[in-house]
């Protein structure tokens, strides 16, 4: 059962463009929203996390915008850049549950020069 | 200075083989992950244990055994190995599971079974 949708599942943008890659939940119970960027060969790795009680936050070029009424999240990436050319996932979790992170199923995002 | 490392990087096998998959980090932290991630990427959690105990069981065959000698190691044993099976195995680990504590991951290490 997939707790986390993810869209779309491969973007292509050039670069200086902004890429938006959106997440949807159900569980109203979550309460820690991850990205996680991942390189080829290489594990995923944190790239910034919210919690629902902002609607944005923003570091350098990336900012997750949140939705708690709609359970929509997006990340925003600003003058895209080829090396930000990898694959993102979102994740969600009930922190201090038991409950691992569910991730989602990922997008591959490819910035062209 | 790798924080979680995993050892083999590559393995290849033939069905009906058991293998072992090791985790170490030296992070400090006292909970371990593993993840599967299958030929579309998609991420699954298999396995987490805090402080060397089980926390998280999910549905998962159980001819995949995980064993942790202490807060440090996660080691995953596979019996009897499925062409299924065949996939890229992420060690993860975090300081508990609250919101201030992301997992940190490996490297993975690709199975296949041929």
């Amino acid at each position: 059962q997939q707790q986390v949708k993810q869209s779309p599942q491969s973007l292509i943008v050039q670069k200086g463009g902004i890429s938006i890659i959106n997440c949807a939940y159900e569980n109203t119970a979550f309460d820690y929203f991850p990205w996680y960027q991942q390189f080829p060969g290489k594990g995923p790795a944190l790239l910034i996390a919210i919690r629902p009680d902002v609607s944005e936050k923003k570091e350098g070029r990336f900012t997750i915008s949140f939705n708690k009424s709609a359970k929509q999240f997006s990340l925003h990436i600003m003058d895209s850049q080829p090396g930000d050319s990898a694959t993102y996932f979102c994740a969600a979790r009930v922190t201090n549950s038991g409950y691992a992170l569910n991730f989602g199923k990922g997008t591959s995002l490819l910035v062209t020069p | 200075d790798t924080a979680v490392s995993q050892t083999p990087k590559y393995l290849v096998t033939q069905m009906g083989n058991d293998k072992s998959i090791k985790c170490e980090q030296n992070l400090g932290h006292d909970t371990m992950y593993w993840y599967k991630q299958d030929s579309k990427k998609f991420l699954k959690i298999m396995f987490s244990y805090n402080n060397k105990e089980l926390i998280i069981n999910e549905t998962v065959p159980n001819r995949f055994s995980p064993k942790s000698p202490d807060k440090a190691h996660l080691n995953l044993h596979i019996n009897s190995l499925e062409l299924g099976d065949s996939a890229v195995y992420f060690c993860a680990s975090s300081m508990g599971q609250g919101a201030g504590s992301p997992l940190h991951f490996g490297n993975g290490t690709r199975l296949t079974v041929t």
